[in-house]
This record gives C-alpha cells, sequence and structure tokens, in this order.
C-alpha cells in the first residue's frame, strides 16, 4: 500500500525567510509518480509539479524549487523569498504506474508566512 | 473555460436525509474522482471512475454511491447522511499522468 507522510503540520516563517516542506512516501512499485499541490485560503485546490520516479532531477520554479530523493524516499518542496501569497496548506500526493490518477494524499502542510 | 463544476457549493443536512453532490467537467477527461478533506487527514479518497460505465472503491467508500453514465457527469450520493460525512468533497478530473483538476468543493454540514 502506498503513502504519504508529512510531518510537518504546522509552520509559520517570517516574510523573506526559505522554508522547505518535507514529504516522505512509500510505494513498493519501481514506477509511480509524486506531486505537490497548493491550497490557498480560498480553498481550492491548485497543481503545482509532477515528477516520475525515473526522473530525479531537482527542479525549480521561480521562487520555487523541489528535491527528489529516491534514497531517502523523499521529495521535499522549498520556497525561497517567502511571501505572503505563499500562505496555504500544500499537500504531497503520489500515485502509481497501475493507475496514474489515483492519488493518495498526505495530511497537509499549513504555511503561514508572517509579514 | 468551466473545467470541474461542483454544484451545490453548501450544503446542509439531517441525519438520515440523502443528497447527491454533482460534478461535471467539460474536458473530456475519461478519469474522474471524489475526495473527501477533513481537519487533520488531508484528501482521502471515495469513489473514482476511469471512464463512462466504469467505477470504483477508494479508501473511504461506505456510505456513498456513484455512477458514470457519461464521461462528463460523475454524481456523488450519500444514501443516509451521517454526522461523519460533514466534510469538504472535492471532484476531480484528469485526462492521464495524473495530474488532478478539481472542482471548487463543496462544503457539506450533517446535523
Amino acid at each position: 500500500a502506498q503513502k504519504v507522510t508529512q510531518a510537518q503540520t504546522e509552520i509559520s516563517v517570517v516574510e523573506k525567510e526559505d522554508v522547505t516542506l518535507d514529504c516522505v512516501y512509500e510505494t513498493r512499485d519501481t514506477t509511480y509518480y509524486l506531486f505537490w499541490y497548493k491550497q490557498p485560503p480560498s480553498g481550492e485546490l491548485v497543481f503545482l509539479i509532477r515528477r516520475n520516479s525515473f526522473d530525479e532531477q531537482n527542479e525549480i520554479s521561480g521562487r520555487y524549487s523541489w528535491n527528489f530523493q529516491k534514497s531517502t524516499s523523499s521529495f521535499n518542496f522549498t520556497i525561497t523569498a517567502s511571501q505572503v501569497v505563499d500562505s496555504a496548506v500544500y499537500f504531497c500526493a503520489l500515485s502509481e504506474e497501475g493507475l496514474r490518477e489515483k492519488l493518495t494524499f498526505g495530511t497537509g502542510t499549513r504555511l503561514t508566512i508572517i509579514p | 473555460n468551466a473545467g470541474v463544476t461542483q454544484t451545490p457549493k453548501f450544503q446542509v443536512l439531517k441525519t438520515g436525509q440523502s443528497m447527491t453532490l454533482q460534478c461535471a467537467q467539460d474536458m473530456n477527461h475519461e478519469y474522474m474522482s471524489w475526495y473527501r478533506q477533513d481537519p487533520g487527514m488531508g484528501l482521502r479518497l471515495i469513489h473514482y471512475s476511469v471512464g463512462a460505465g466504469i467505477t470504483d472503491q477508494g479508501e473511504v467508500p461506505n456510505g456513498y454511491n456513484v455512477s458514470r453514465s457519461t464521461t462528463e457527469d460523475f454524481p456523488l450520493r450519500l444514501l443516509s447522511a451521517a454526522p461523519s460525512q460533514t466534510s469538504v468533497y472535492f471532484c476531480a478530473s484528469s485526462y492521464s499522468k495524473g495530474r488532478l483538476f478539481f472542482g471548487e468543493g463543496s462544503r457539506l454540514t450533517v446535523l
């Protein structure tokens, strides 16, 4: 069975600080997909990134970066120079090759950026 | 661009009542699913469908029923509402590779 653990329930940082959100996953499959979604206070779920298990390259998108390490089964998300608009709940998720759309989500990390 | 549309956005029910949460997508996605979101528990999969006429159970299917008669629609039925079903419900669709497109959510309160 697949499982996603986000051990950080809530994080608060002062604006402009860097922050890393941790995600650890468990799966028996060799082919799988990892995701991050953002849920701002308005409540919608916004897709941020998808990675497959064969692509361990780190990815950077503006102030966002993701560090995928198969050796530690982790897919961490870093926000550089945080802004108040980054305040949200962030979910990490996992799906397996058999049904890529069947996502298992972590419990989420609530990030608060203090102005 | 409508995307995934859920109705109603808010609903209050009494224990034992039944209701249907509607979900429609206009992106011709084969895959659709329903999740519920509860505090501290993230999103949990209720039911999903890989195409018209095909549905399957997710992690927390008890008390819910679904059908998929068309590609566009995937309604979620609560058969006899219970307070434990108080939650925010999200419908999602996908065309491939796992990226889900979510609706805006439906907040259900069962008294």
